[in-house]
């Protein structure tokens, strides 16, 4: 167990309809990392927040967006879905330095 | 932006031999480079890690080396049971505007034949 937890662990939805994944930190950790898994593909960086505030940006389409919030817990949205956008969510948590990251249990988004 | 690339995408070796993995990164100023396993549905996993300013790291069976100079760095799984049947991916960190997001490789997949 890493001390990362995300919920829920499994989504099913529909083309069109927007979701929500949660993810919570380890303890102490005020960085979080949002990254996006294709069935067989690699992690893909989507964004980082460090202490509420957004840090980096990689390839995360217009139609997702996230925060964090005070209690450093952080919040992944997924609007207008596509089939496409089915995939393993992860997110993973550090002090915000070139520390280790630890990755949470993952979200499996199912877009029918 | 930095970019890894990782080679083999699948390796199959025979219960016992030796598997090396390796990663190649473009930013010279990346210093940190994990290893992480991951189980087939499961979170990934770090197994190993190395800095910029070491050449070598061990931890029983599993070895990662670090060539600065030409910019890669390769994971040596000796001994290799079952059980190390997985994808493993490499990462360079990315110290950016002080981000240090993880651009990962594209993975490997592991099979032991027992």
């Amino acid at each position: 167990d890493s001390g990362v937890t995300q919920t829920p662990k499994h989504l099913i939805t529909a083309t069109g309809q927007r979701v929500t994944l949660r993810c919570s930190p380890r303890s102490g950790d005020l960085s979080v990392y949002w990254y996006q898994q294709s069935l067989d593909q690699g992690l893909q960086f989507l964004i980082q927040y460090y202490n509420g505030e957004e840090r980096a940006k990689g390839n995360i389409l217009e139609r997702f967006s996230a925060q964090q919030f005070p209690d450093l817990h952080s919040e992944l949205n997924l609007s207008s879905l596509e089939l496409g956008d089915s995939a393993l969510y992860f997110c993973a948590s550090n002090q915000g330095n070139d520390e280790t990251q630890y990755f949470g249990p993952g979200t499996r988004l199912l877009v029918l | 932006g930095e970019n890894v690339e990782q080679h083999p995408s699948t390796l199959s070796v025979q219960e016992g031999d030796s598997a090396v993995i390796k990663c190649t990164y473009s930013d010279s100023a990346s210093n940190y480079f994990p290893w992480y396993k991951q189980e087939l549905g499961k979170r990934p996993q770090l197994i190993i890690d190395i800095r910029s300013n070491v050449g070598e790291k061990k931890d029983q069976r599993i070895a990662v080396t670090l060539n600065k100079t030409a910019k890669h760095f390769s994971l040596h799984i000796t001994e290799t049971q079952p059980e190390d049947s997985a994808v493993y991916f490499c990462a360079a960190s990315d110290p950016t505007s002080g981000t240090y997001k993880y651009i990962f490789g594209t993975g490997t997949r592991l099979k032991v034949l027992a």
